[in-house]
């Protein structure tokens, strides 16, 4: 089946820095997802993606989708100490009636004030 | 509007027992699905329901059962639990997006 690779695993960084985390695929997906869990919490949508070369901001995120469709990146500008958590991917896979997502297994971040 | 909801919280089992996680959405989601957490690993799919009267396996569905009472609930369910079992279950439901609920944390002892 799909799967999704995400770079880094986990990553420390200063308060304020940039953060680059990106998502790649063994096969074309249609639309990206990202997601932030917080400890203890289920997973938050931050941004969906539906063209290939497409780029989006949300606030002090941006993430891309890549023109081969088979990868994405996610940034983060001037990070805070809130911004600590597990970002993941996503990728929906047509079924019958339906779609099912398949995730990343996700980027760590921790953010040093 | 509460989103998706999910119950227990928190659940601690003796092995061999059985119970069921109840989920609910109020966003008039055709779909729903029912992941498992594991520690440092992403989400796996256990089962999933496209619509009312419709429920399918996913990636891990061994040891569990679905049902989607209707369109507003899904139940997973343990029919003899293990240790292998003990996880962060999460419920989702979808439109465009899939949007989740804020897990249940189970034990299996």
């Amino acid at each position: 089946g799909q799967q999704l690779n995400q770079s880094p695993q986990s990553m420390f960084i200063q308060e304020g820095e940039d953060v680059s985390m990106n998502c790649t695929s063994s096969s074309i997906f249609n639309t990206w997802l990202w997601y932030k869990q917080d400890p203890g919490e289920g997973p938050v949508l931050l941004i969906a993606l539906y063209k290939a070369g497409e780029l989006t901001s949300n606030g002090r995120l941006t993430a891309q989708f890549g023109i081969t469709r088979k990868d994405s990146f996610l940034n983060i500008s001037a990070s805070i100490p809130s911004d600590v958590g597990i970002y993941f991917c996503a990728g929906p896979e047509l079924v019958i009636g339906t779609y099912k997502y398949i995730f990343g297994t996700g980027t760590r971040l921790k953010v040093l004030a | 509007n509460a989103g998706v909801t999910q119950t227990p919280k928190f659940q601690v089992l003796k092995t061999g027992q059985s119970m069921t996680l109840q989920c609910a959405q109020d966003m008039n989601h055709n779909s729903m699905y029912w992941y498992r957490q594991d520690p440092g690993m992403g989400l796996r799919l256990i089962y999933y329901s496209a619509s009312e009267g419709t429920t399918d396996k996913g990636e891990v569905p061994n040891g569990y059962n679905v049902s989607r009472l209707n369109k507003r609930e899904f139940s997973l369910r343990l029919e003899s639990a293990a240790p292998s079992q003990t996880s962060v279950y999460f419920c989702a439901s979808r439109t465009t997006e899939q949007f989740f609920g804020p897990g249940t944390r189970l034990t299996v002892l």
